[in-house]
């Protein structure tokens, strides 16, 4: 069975405003990726924080990591209309190394 | 760069009738994985192979076997298709085990 949780399940927002999607797990973790899968393609990695950062930059798009709330957010600023995707998190856990994914968050950007 | 290379992109295929997806990867990749998605729901492993040779099950391999026989190839087999097996199967390969995921662009298979 899948650990924890991804909300929202949809967000859809104006372009040009941020987006924030959360991650919660229940169990340690070794680390924990973001990913985004535009519709009908496969996923694409975004960004891989470990268990002992806290924040992780890459262009637009900010993850940050909090172990002792076993959760972790991914924002984008500034969003565009292409940033329309799927965003997934999948953890690794400490007591093996295969991913469990979360259900992912639908965002819509509109333009 | 290729990545990882899916095949066949999408088939419609009788109940009962056996069925082998293809995946090929040229990063030299140690782990590689199978999983599917269906609508509504993440990612689900069926399979994965941390290791030329060596294979594992997932969260869900009833009805599904899968060979590891070198590096690159990792073929996924659908014994007795059933409807239930209607999906989206999704390759995808690792360095090592945990670190970050290359997809492949996915086989839509349908069961009649």
């Amino acid at each position: 069975s899948q650990q924890g949780e991804e909300d929202p399940q949809a967000l859809s927002i104006q372009e040009g405003e941020n987006a924030t999607m959360n991650c919660s797990y229940k169990t340690s973790i070794n680390n924990l990726q973001w990913y985004r899968q535009n519709s009908g393609r496969g996923l694409v990695h975004l960004i891989l924080i470990r268990s002992n950062e806290r924040e992780k930059h890459s262009g637009r798009l900010r993850v940050t990591l909090d172990t002792s709330k076993k959760s972790s957010s991914l924002l984008i600023t500034a969003s565009r209309a292409a940033d329309t995707a799927s965003y997934f998190c999948a953890k690794t856990m400490d007591s093996n190394y295969q991913l469990i994914w979360g259900a992912g968050t639908k965002l819509i950007i509109k333009p | 760069i290729a990545g990882i290379t899916q095949a066949p992109t999408s088939q419609i295929l009788a109940a009962g009738r056996r069925m082998t997806l293809r995946c090929t990867q040229d990063m030299r990749h140690n782990a590689m994985y199978w999983y599917r998605q269906d609508l509504g729901l993440g990612l689900r492993l069926i399979h994965y192979s941390n290791t030329a040779g060596t294979t594992g099950k997932g969260e869900v391999p009833d009805g599904y076997s899968v060979s590891r026989a070198n590096t690159d190839d990792f073929p996924l087999t659908l014994a007795s298709a059933v409807p239930s097996q209607t999906s989206v199967y999704f390759c995808a390969s690792s360095e090592s085990s945990g670190n970050t995921i290359y997809f492949g662009e996915g086989s839509w298979l349908t069961v009649v």
